[in-house]
Parts: C-alpha cells; sequence; structure tokens
C-alpha cells in the first residue's frame, strides 16, 4: 500500500509570493491534517480535512489556507510568504471516522524556504 | 486535550532496553496515547497505541498504569538506528485530537 505523498519535496520562494502544496493520502483515508514543523516550535498544528470540509483548524493566521478533493487529496496554500513560514511541511492522514482511534500516517513534508 | 510532558533528551548504549516516560495528567476518558518516532527530514511515523495495561507489537511496548496518567514507551535492544525524537500524543478522534506533539525526547544511542 502506498504512503502518504508529498509533493514537491523541497522548494524555494521569496517574500511576498504565495504557494501551494500537494498531499496525497494512503487509500481509502479520508482525513488528511497539515503540520509545520520548526526548529523552534516543533510540530504545530495547521488544520484538519475530513471528506472535504474543515473540521479543525489550529492557531495560524488567515495567510494558511487548504482544501480536500473528493479523491481525498489535498492542498495547503499559503499567501504573502515571510520569511518565518520556512519550515517542514507535514501531511497525515488517517482511517479517522472509522471505528476506534485511528493513528495518523506522515509524509516526509516539503521542505519550504524563503529567501 | 490533555497536554504531555516528556523528558527532552535521552541517552543510551546499543543493545539496552530503553523506557521512555510520558506524563498526562488530564488525560479524557476518551483519550488514547500515541507515540511517534521522526527520523531527521522524516514524518513522524507510528509506533503503537495504547488505551489501558499494556500493548505489545513488533518494535515496542506501551504500558499504561490504571490511572493512565503516565505512559512508558518501551524499546527493547535499542540500535544505532533507533536515535530518532520520540514523541507522545494523548487525544481521541472526536475531539480536537492529534494536535499537540510537545518537544518530544530526542534518544540517542551510543556504540
Amino acid at each position: 500500500k502506498a504512503g502518504v505523498t508529498q509533493t514537491p519535496r523541497y522548494l524555494i520562494k521569496t517574500r511576498g509570493q504565495q504557494v501551494t502544496l500537494s498531499c496525497s493520502p494512503i487509500s481509502g483515508h479520508r482525513s488528511v491534517s497539515w503540520y509545520q514543523q520548526t526548529p523552534g516550535q516543533g510540530l504545530q498544528f495547521l488544520f484538519e480535512y475530513f471528506s472535504e470540509t474543515q473540521r479543525n483548524k489550529g492557531n495560524f493566521p488567515g495567510r494558511f489556507s487548504g482544501r480536500q478533493f473528493s479523491n481525498s487529496r489535498s492542498e495547503m496554500n499559503v499567501s504573502t510568504l515571510e520569511l518565518g513560514d520556512s519550515a517542514l511541511y507535514l501531511c497525515a492522514s488517517s482511517l479517522r471516522g472509522s471505528e476506534g482511534n485511528q493513528p495518523q500516517h506522515f509524509g516526509d513534508g516539503t521542505r519550504l524556504s524563503i529567501l | 486535550l490533555a497536554k504531555t510532558t516528556q523528558p527532552i533528551s535521552m541517552d543510551s548504549y546499543e543493545g539496552q532496553e530503553v523506557n521512555i516516560t510520558c506524563s498526562h495528567n488530564n488525560i479524557a476518558t476518551n483519550d488514547y496515547i500515541t507515540w511517534y518516532q521522526q527520523f531527521p527530514s522524516q514524518g513522524p511515523r507510528f509506533i503503537i497505541q495504547g488505551y489501558k495495561t499494556k500493548v505489545t507489537n513488533e518494535v515496542a511496548s506501551l504500558f499504561i498504569p490504571a490511572d493512565r496518567k503516565s505512559s512508558t514507551l518501551s524499546l527493547p535492544r535499542v540500535s544505532l538506528s533507533d536515535t530518532a525524537v520520540y514523541y507522545c500524543l494523548v487525544g481521541d478522534e472526536a475531539g480536537a485530537n492529534n494536535l499537540f506533539f510537545g518537544t518530544g525526547t530526542r534518544l540517542t544511542v551510543i556504540p
């Protein structure tokens, strides 16, 4: 079974630009969550999508947005990039919504660098 | 969401058993305890999950006392490749869930 796939793996942008990151969940997983990881702040939750609806949201500004498609694939968008947005962006999928408490399965992330 | 407290770092020699304890005093009735492992520049990998007592799989054991206010991840006979950051999470699907990873425990295995 293929794991969570994130594209691109690396990205370099400049301040003020916008960026779109993509995540393909494990087949059958309908929940997709996004996280930002930086050395200073650790792993921070951005938002979660389930069946194309945002179900949970972390404490990030409105510049960070996302969406989920009918095939469960998800995209995350960051507008007006700032230097502090440089981070590893991780996507995780799970069988959330099924019986029991389902753990998350992570991709290897997109390393975003802002110049 | 119950917050967790873990040691910042631990060192161990190869071949030893390593126990990492996580405190979660405010754990709720519906919360599960989940542990992840993360290597540099990779996403966290699910290790083990439990609700109470003891859970064992092919890579680790998870011990949860009756009051569930703490849990201990046990890694048998660690090798150099077990050097990583280990995160303990507490939560349930229905609630705000997943989301607070904390600082994790950086385990360094020494040859």
